[in-house]
C-alpha cells in the first residue's frame, strides 16, 4: 500500500540551527512530491514541489528538498531556521494514477527564540 | 492571488445530524477534493470530483458522505447522519488540471 513517512514529530530548534527533516514514500509509480506547511491556525500551504529535472528543489521562505529516487526519499531542508518557521511540516505524494494526495503525519516544529 | 474558501469555519453538531460544508474553489479550476484531519493525525484523503461525479473516494468516504457541485462556484461536502468520530478538520483543495492542490483554510466539525 502507498505511504509516506515522515520519521520526525517533533523537533525543537534554536533560532539559527540548520533543521532537515526526513520522509520517505512507498510508490514504485510515478510521483509528484510536496512539501506543505501548516502555520498555527492557518490552513495547508505549498512551501516546495517537485515534478521533474533538478531533484533539488527550492521553494519559498529559503527552504529546499532533495528528491532522491533510490531512497524514496524527499527531504526537506533549511540551513538557518527562524522563529517564524515554527509550524507543522506535511511531506505529501501524489499518486498520478489515483488522482489523490497521500499526506505523511507531519513533523511539528519549535523553534526557540 | 485567488484562494479557495470554505464556510462555515467552526461547526458544532449532534450526532446523528446532517451536515453541509461549503468550498469554493478556485474559479478556473476544475478538479476538485475533499480532505480530513482528525486531531493529532495526519491529513486523509476523501474524495476527489472532475467532471460532475466522484474520480476516486477512499474507504473513509462511505454512504453518509457525498459530494455535490450544486452550481458553477460551490462544492459541498454532505455527511448524512454524522458520527462522533466524524470530528475533525475538512479541507476542501482545487486544481486546474496540474497536480499542485491548493487547500482552503478549513472547517472544523465536532460532533458531539
Amino acid at each position: 500500500a502507498q505511504s509516506v513517512s515522515q520519521h520526525n514529530h517533533h523537533v525543537i530548534l534554536s533560532e539559527a540551527a540548520s533543521l532537515e527533516l526526513g520522509c520517505n514514500y512507498s510508490y514504485g509509480g510515478t510521483v509528484n512530491l510536496f512539501w506543505y506547511v501548516q502555520y498555527p491556525g492557518q490552513h495547508l500551504q505549498l512551501l516546495l514541489k517537485y515534478f521533474s529535472g533538478d531533484p533539488l528543489v527550492k521553494g519559498i521562505k529559503g527552504f529546499e528538498a532533495e528528491f532522491i529516487k533510490s531512497k524514496f526519499s524527499f527531504n526537506l531542508r533549511k540551513p538557518s531556521v527562524q522563529w517564524s518557521d515554527t509550524a507543522e511540516y506535511f511531506c505529501a505524494v501524489y499518486l498520478n494514477r489515483d488522482d489523490k494526495i497521500i499526506f505523511g503525519k507531519g513533523t511539528r516544529l519549535h523553534i526557540l527564540p | 492571488e485567488p484562494e479557495v474558501t470554505q464556510t462555515p469555519s467552526h461547526q458544532v453538531t449532534q450526532m446523528g445530524q446532517e451536515v453541509i460544508l461549503r468550498c469554493v474553489p478556485i474559479s478556473n479550476h476544475l478538479y476538485f477534493y475533499w480532505y480530513r484531519q482528525i486531531l493529532g493525525q495526519k491529513v486523509e484523503f476523501l474524495v476527489s470530483f472532475y467532471n460532475n461525479e466522484i474520480s476516486e473516494k477512499s474507504e473513509i468516504f462511505d454512504d453518509q458522505f457525498s459530494v455535490e457541485r450544486p452550481d458553477g462556484s460551490n462544492f459541498t461536502l454532505k455527511i448524512r447522519s454524522t458520527k462522533l468520530e466524524d470530528s475533525a478538520m475538512y479541507f476542501c483543495a482545487s486544481t486546474g488540471g496540474g497536480e499542485t492542490q491548493y487547500f482552503g483554510p478549513g472547517t472544523r466539525l465536532l460532533v458531539l
